[in-house]
């Protein structure tokens, strides 16, 4: 079966770059959710949408922006990036309504 | 603010061992909780319990939803050593979609 699918997999940036991380949901999914775990740590909710639209918003820094397109798949945005923004990025889709979340690999960023 | 509370943070066992892990939650209108898998890579989606399903099962592993205590566990009989990972246990409110996660219980299961 399709599962998440997040690109890149592995990021190496130095401070003050930028970055977009990927996200392509499950078929059908109309949800994509964006989460953030650092070393150590549980994952964190940053932002989700819903059929091209901000549904919700967690503890996402202002530098980081997010948008999902008509195809449904994701891209979250992350400049001036700073040390403490290295951690394992998440993506997950469901369907609307469904609390069932599917994670992607995540893509493991790296901020020099 | 909603919070998830795993207990306990780790945990090592031999194989063949029952291990019993458990979730406290304050979740905001709740809609659901729902246990995943991580080893070094993505959680793995294992069970979600609702108001409407409050217990499951799949194979070794099952889970109970405990309305009244707030509370679930998840347990994992006669253990292997594939089960080593860390288990996360999550709250989903009605009002928000995100999942609210706990901190996690590290299962060593050794051979």
């Amino acid at each position: 079966a399709a599962g998440v699918i997040q690109s890149p997999r592995h990021l190496i940036k130095e401070k003050r770059e930028t970055a977009t991380l990927k996200c392509y949901p499950i078929p059908r999914h109309d949800t994509v959710y964006w989460y953030q775990q650092g070393p150590g740590q549980d994952p964190q909710f940053l932002i989700s949408f819903y059929e091209k639209m901000q549904s919700d918003k967690g503890s996402i820094p202002d530098r980081f922006s997010a948008q999902q397109f008509s195809d449904y798949h994701s891209e979250l945005n992350m400049s001036s990036l700073e040390l403490g923004d290295s951690a394992l990025y998440f993506c997950a889709s469901s369907l609307w309504g469904y609390n069932e979340q599917f994670f992607g690999p995540g893509t493991r960023l790296t901020v020099l | 603010e909603d919070k998830v509370v795993q207990s306990p943070l780790s945990l090592v066992v031999h194989e063949g061992d029952t291990v019993t892990l458990n979730c406290s939650y304050e979740v905001t209108n709740f809609r659901s909780l729902l246990w995943y898998k991580q080893e070094k890579k993505a959680p793995t989606f294992l069970f979600m319990l609702t108001s409407s399903g409050i217990e499951k099962k799949s194979g070794r592993l099952s889970s109970i939803l405990d309305k009244k205590e707030l509370s679930s566990i998840l347990n994992i009989t006669a253990t292997q050593t594939g089960d080593s990972a860390i288990y996360l246990c999550a709250g989903a409110s009605g009002s928000a979609r995100q999942l609210t996660f706990g901190s996690g219980t590290q299962l060593t299961v050794l051979p």
